[in-house]
């Protein structure tokens, strides 16, 4: 059974740098076509995605973000690590990883955690 | 950045109707189109891949159609648990994108 939960601050303040962290389990991103990505609800609002890292390191950012955006993982913990520098009280959303297999999207989601940005 | 569009952005119906929800890509994405549902407060739930695949686990009243532009999601009799905001996404080109979902809502 694949599972992923999301952790990290619940209260920021403008400029300073987020940093979530994704712990899964039931699989490997040593696995050939695995990815894990982020996606981001603000209140009330659609889905936005912002990142994935595969298997093999690839690495992908949503372009309005990539300059604030770093994806890493650790295999041998089964984490992704997703850093935002900057960030603003327009960042304010529920941050959700979910886990990714090419050609079958995402598939499972974490319950996702709510950051927000507030000075 | 392929843009989606969802129509209609709420839906009115009731228990038993059969629903169905319109995604429009700003490109041509072949099948690379994945449905979600969300409920309140709870993280979107995969209910379809490469655009009429099931996720596994996910009931047969679901049903996806298109490829291309043109892509829908039907539901049929619905009960009161498929009240929820519906959100097609892409997954051919990067970045991945949304659809501003569709809220289906008990008449």
């Amino acid at each position: 059974q694949i599972t992923l939960k999301e952790s990290g601050p619940t209260l920021m303040k403008p400029t300073q740098t987020l940093t979530l962290t994704c712990t899964f389990s039931g699989f490997s991103l040593s696995t050939s076509r695995v990815g894990v990505a982020w996606i981001r609800q603000p209140p009330g609002k659609a889905l936005e995605w912002l990142a994935v890292i595969y298997w093999d390191d690839d690495k992908r950012y949503s372009p309005s973000l990539n300059s604030r955006l770093t994806i890493t993982k650790d295999t041998s913990k089964s984490q992704v690590v997703l850093t935002m520098t900057n960030m603003d009280p327009v960042d304010t959303a529920t941050y959700y990883c979910a886990h990714l297999v090419y050609y079958y999207g995402m598939d499972v989601w974490g319950p996702g955690t709510t950051v927000t940005v507030s000075s | 950045d392929i843009q989606m569009t969802q129509f209609p952005s709420s839906l009115s119906a009731s228990v038993g109707d059969r629903v169905t929800i319109t995604c429009r890509a700003s490109q041509g994405i072949s099948n690379f189109l994945a449905w979600f549902q969300q409920k309140p407060g709870k993280a979107p739930k995969a209910l379809i891949y490469a655009a009429s695949s099931l996720q596994s686990g996910v009931p047969s009243k679901f049903s996806g159609s298109g490829s291309g532009t043109d892509f829908t999601l039907t539901i049929s009799n619905l009960l009161p648990e498929d009240f929820a905001t519906y959100y097609c996404q892409q997954y051919d080109s990067y970045p991945y994108t949304f659809g501003q979902g569709t809220k289906l809502e008990i008449k």
